[in-house]
């Protein structure tokens, strides 16, 4: 069974620019998370889909994040402009609505905001 | 709220000694699942474990242990006999069990562990 997809792996980019990261879920799981993992620290919660739908987004700074799921499958991250304190991996998990709790992750996007 | 204490930032040991990461949450909800999550050098997030606050055996698994005491509000992580391997970042984590089966890990900062030969 493949597991979380995520692309790119690596980016660097300049602070005022916008950048997008993809992430592919395992198939069948309907919750899709994204978290911001800044360095030394555990991941933090960005946003939370249940299906094409927006479960939890407290988290989000929505002045410059923003997240889509159109299909239920696979979902794109934003952010734009991007800052210095942006640079962190961001990670993307997924889980079966239910029974089961447990989250897998992708191997994460690393930014480097310069 | 929710929140999950890892007092310990990073734990050094030689090789085929034991190591127990200690980890105490916090939360008002009577139904929730604890879990460990192991973040190697490659970067992602391999699942350990869960347990659910209605089961508090301890489970072992290998080399592996996990020490669940709802008294103290702790879920200790035991690494028999360590090995080189082992090192890397350990992550609890807490989530609670909605309604809905929606789900929200909230983690510790992690204890990175660094087993020398």
């Amino acid at each position: 069974e493949a597991g979380v997809a995520q692309s790119p792996r690596y980016k660097i980019i300049e602070k005022r620019q916008s950048v997008a990261f993809w992430c592919n879920p395992i198939s069948g799981h309907a919750t899709l998370y994204w978290y911001q993992q800044i360095l030394g620290q555990g991941p933090k919660l960005l946003i939370q889909f249940q299906n094409n739908g927006v479960v939890d987004d407290s988290q989000l700074p929505k002045d410059r994040f923003s997240a889509e799921r159109l299909k239920g499958v696979d979902s794109t991250l934003k952010i734009q402009p991007a800052k210095l304190e942006d640079s962190a991996v961001y990670l993307c998990a997924s889980s079966l609505a239910e029974p089961s709790p447990e989250q897998f992750f992708g191997p994460g996007t690393r930014l480097t905001v310069l | 709220a929710q929140k999950v204490t890892q007092a310990q930032t990073e734990i050094s040991v030689v090789e085929k000694e034991d190591v127990t990461l200690d980890c105490v949450y916090e939360t008002r909800d009577t139904t929730y699942y604890l879990f460990w999550y192991k973040q190697p050098p490659s970067g992602e997030l391999v699942f350990l474990i869960r347990r659910n606050s209605f089961d508090e055996q301890n489970e072992i698994s290998g080399r592996y242990s996990w020490n669940f005491q709802k008294s103290t509000s702790s879920f200790n992580f035991t690494i028999t006999a360590s090995q080189v391997v082992d090192s890397a970042v350990y992550f609890c984590a807490l989530s609670e069990a909605r309604g809905t089966g929606f789900q929200k890990l909230v983690f510790g900062t992690g204890t990175r562990l660094l087993v020398s030969p």
